[in-house]
């Protein structure tokens, strides 16, 4: 099956530094990917698509300049969480879409912590 | 725009037993149906998925979703139930041609001994 990794599967940085979360597509191409944003006890959040070789498309309310996405190749998508904040502590997950199979296949997810 | 509801937050339930998770959706266009698990600490595993055809849809691990288009359903159902199905389910809709599902809140499925 369709297998999407993630890295780092968990993070703690101090507040101001920045943070790279990778996702890649371990199988199978994709030239479109998401990435979303969970809270606790809560739904996925859509963030951003993220489509190759092309700038990424943000959700209402999310800060492009804060949450930089590069998406330079077929497998690969980073998003990169600009002078972290408390307030940025959470679980990023990422999909990346089959398009054979319109299907989005889903990483482990990240989980930062800013301190 | 598409909006998925479902109905029930947590669902507890004893092992052995059946169960079924609500969903419900709206959509003016033909529409693909997802139910996707999350375990503890997880990303999300796709369960099983209605594009089109049969509207019983099989999955993994046990679980069938039914898609009824007259009632906006896409019910998920497993006859017996193990404790390692203790996880957060959630349902998905996108609107046909769209790669952009929206997701329901989630169902809790809590299972006892």
């Amino acid at each position: 099956g369709a297998v999407v990794s993630q890295h780092p599967s968990w993070v703690i940085c101090k507040s101001g530094t920045s943070v790279k979360i990778e996702c890649r597509s371990l199988d199978f191409q994709a030239t479109t990917m998401f990435w979303y944003r969970q809270f606790p006890k809560q739904s996925l959040m859509l963030m951003a698509t993220s489509n190759e070789g092309s700038k990424a498309t943000y959700e209402q309310g999310v800060e492009k300049d804060k949450f930089l996405i590069n998406h330079a190749s077929l497998t690969l998508s980073t998003l990169t969480v600009t002078s972290a904040h408390p307030e940025d502590s959470s679980f990023y997950i990422c999909s990346a879409l089959s398009n054979r199979q319109e299907t989005q296949y889903f990483g482990p997810g990240t989980r930062l912590l800013v301190l | 725009a598409q909006s998925v509801t479902q109905l029930d937050s947590q669902v507890p339930v004893f092992e052995e037993a059946p169960v079924e998770l609500r969903c419900n959706y709206s959509s003016s266009v033909s529409v693909y149906l997802f139910w996707y698990v999350q375990y503890p600490n997880q990303g999300l595993q796709l369960l099983l998925k209605y594009l089109s055809g049969s509207t019983l849809v099989k999955g993994i691990n046990g679980f069938e979703a039914e898609f009824n288009k007259s009632q906006t359903s896409f019910h998920l159902r497993k006859p017996s139930v193990h404790i390692s199905d203790t996880a957060e389910y959630f349902c998905a809709v996108s609107e046909g041609g769209s790669y952009i599902p929206t997701f329901g809140r989630g169902t809790s499925l809590i299972v006892h001994p």
